[in-house]
């Protein structure tokens, strides 16, 4: 059974940048698959961020695409994101997921990140 | 880009009544890249239907998933307590390749 874990600071100052890594257990992230960011800023909706392929190819949300870095950390099993330049905008519930067959399934549990100083 | 738009916003119903919700697509998709998930209050969403009709594992067969081309719908033939959340329907695209999600149905208690 497949499951992700998301962890990194909850706190971000503005400007900064905002790095999670979501730990996968159950399967290899090199086997197979996609992987996938998703948020969704508080009573709000959710936002398709970047995806990974195990190869390493990605691919990112045009919205993003300028700040946005997701990669691979084989030797954990982890996948990373990145977010620089964070405003109040990016205050948000993080999920990792991974893509199976154009769906997501299944999602970490998310963490929420918040962007203040 | 593909843009979802999900009707109505809010449906408040009573336990055992049908829940009919709406999935609009801004252009036609293919019915493999169509997905609904289900998420309650302080939880990740879960997946629900894919592949437009296709019920993922253990999900009640009182879910279902319709349509094609442009419109679909995500049918619960008799709600249930646990059934009362928000639902969204997600859909991929490959040119360029990218997903994105509908802004959501609030399912609540009449």
């Amino acid at each position: 059974q497949v499951q992700l874990q998301e962890s990194g600071p909850r706190l971000v100052e503005p400007s900064g940048t905002l790095s999670l890594t979501c730990a996968v257990s159950g399967a290899s992230i090199i086997s197979s698959n996609w992987w996938s960011w998703v948020r969704q800023p508080p009573g709000k909706g959710l936002e398709w961020i970047a995806e990974i392929h195990h190869s390493g190819y990605t691919n990112y949300n045009p919205s993003l695409n300028s700040r946005v870095t997701i990669s691979l950390d084989k030797s954990n099993n982890q996948v990373s994101l990145k977010l620089s330049f964070v405003t109040a905008a990016d205050t948000a519930v993080y999920y990792c997921a991974r893509e199976f067959y154009w769906r997501f399934d299944p999602w970490g549990q998310g963490t929420l990140v918040t962007v203040s100083s | 880009e593909i843009v979802l738009t999900q009707s109505p916003g809010t449906l408040s119903l009573s336990p055992g009544e049908r829940a009919t919700l709406s999935c609009r697509a801004s252009q036609t998709i293919s019915s493999i890249y169509l997905a609904w998930y289900q998420q309650k209050p302080g939880q990740a969403p879960r997946l629900v239907i894919y592949g437009a009709s296709s019920r993922a594992t253990g999900i009640p067969d009182r879910f279902s998933g319709s349509g094609s081309g442009t419109d679909f719908t995500l049918t619960i033939s008799r709600l249930e307590p646990e059934d009362f959340a928000v639902y969204y329907c997600q859909q991929y695209g490959d040119s360029p390749r990218q997903f994105t999600f509908g802004p959501g149905t609030k399912v609540d208690i009449k």
